[in-house]
């Protein structure tokens, strides 16, 4: 089964204070890794996919990059409207369903 | 483009009742899923819909959930009858043809059974 693990589940960070989160997965045969970010009574949003290691993808302030055995959202300069819960899922095997991660919160303070 | 809406945002009903959970997906997406986040857990896959037809419906807890895609539009999840453990935020999913499309969520139907 596959698995997905974030850490850290919360991360408290000033304005300006730079950090990176976590996902690492034990899957069979990852097809696609995906961020998204959910706020508070929302639905999750979808930030990026990356297929292979070595990959990247960059928005804004934000910054994936996948191994072979995790992945890390790097976020650059924070700011308050960047809090938010993060996940990471993954899709693997033939099929379409993709597992999540239980998310890594996070808060920025002015 | 209009999102994934979902119906109702917020349900309370008692053990025993019946509850029916309404979701409209992106136009054009055949692929439709129902994912399930219960409190301090992952979100974790319910059923996939590919148009009106089933796809996988692995992650159904019990007989006591029915799902159905009219048409391969809207869908509809059912849980009859519902039990404590059913409280939780049902999210609901639409995504392109493509087996790499990202999926775009609703914003959820919390269900509280009490």
């Amino acid at each position: 089964e596959d698995q997905v693990t974030q850490s850290p589940e919360a991360l408290r960070l000033q304005e300006g204070e730079s950090s990176s989160l976590n996902c690492s997965y034990t899957v069979s045969g990852l097809r696609g890794l995906f961020w998204y970010r959910q706020d508070p009574g929302k639905g999750p949003e979808f930030l990026f996919t990356l297929y292979s290691a070595g990959e990247e993808k960059e928005k804004e302030r934000l910054k994936a990059t996948l191994t072979k055995k995790e992945s890390f959202l790097h976020i650059t300069a924070p700011k308050p409207e960047d809090s938010a819960t993060y996940l990471c899922a993954v899709l693997s095997g033939g099929y379409q369903k993709v597992t999540f991660g239980i998310g890594t919160k996070l808060q920025v303070i002015p | 483009e209009a999102g994934v809406t979902q119906f109702p945002s917020h349900s309370v009903i008692e053990k025993g009742q019946t509850v029916t959970l309404r979701c409209d997906p992106i136009s054009g997406h055949d692929n439709l899923y129902w994912y399930r986040r219960v409190m301090g857990k992952e979100i974790k896959f319910l059923l996939h819909f590919v148009k009106e037809s089933k796809q996988d419906e692995s992650g159904m807890p019990n007989n006591r959930f029915l799902a159905e895609r009219t048409g391969g539009t809207y869908s509809t999840l059912k849980v009859q009858p519902a039990e404590l453990e059913d409280s939780g935020v049902y999210f609901c999913a639409s995504s392109h043809s493509s087996a790499y499309s990202p999926l775009h969520f609703g914003n959820g139907t919390r269900l509280t059974v009490t």
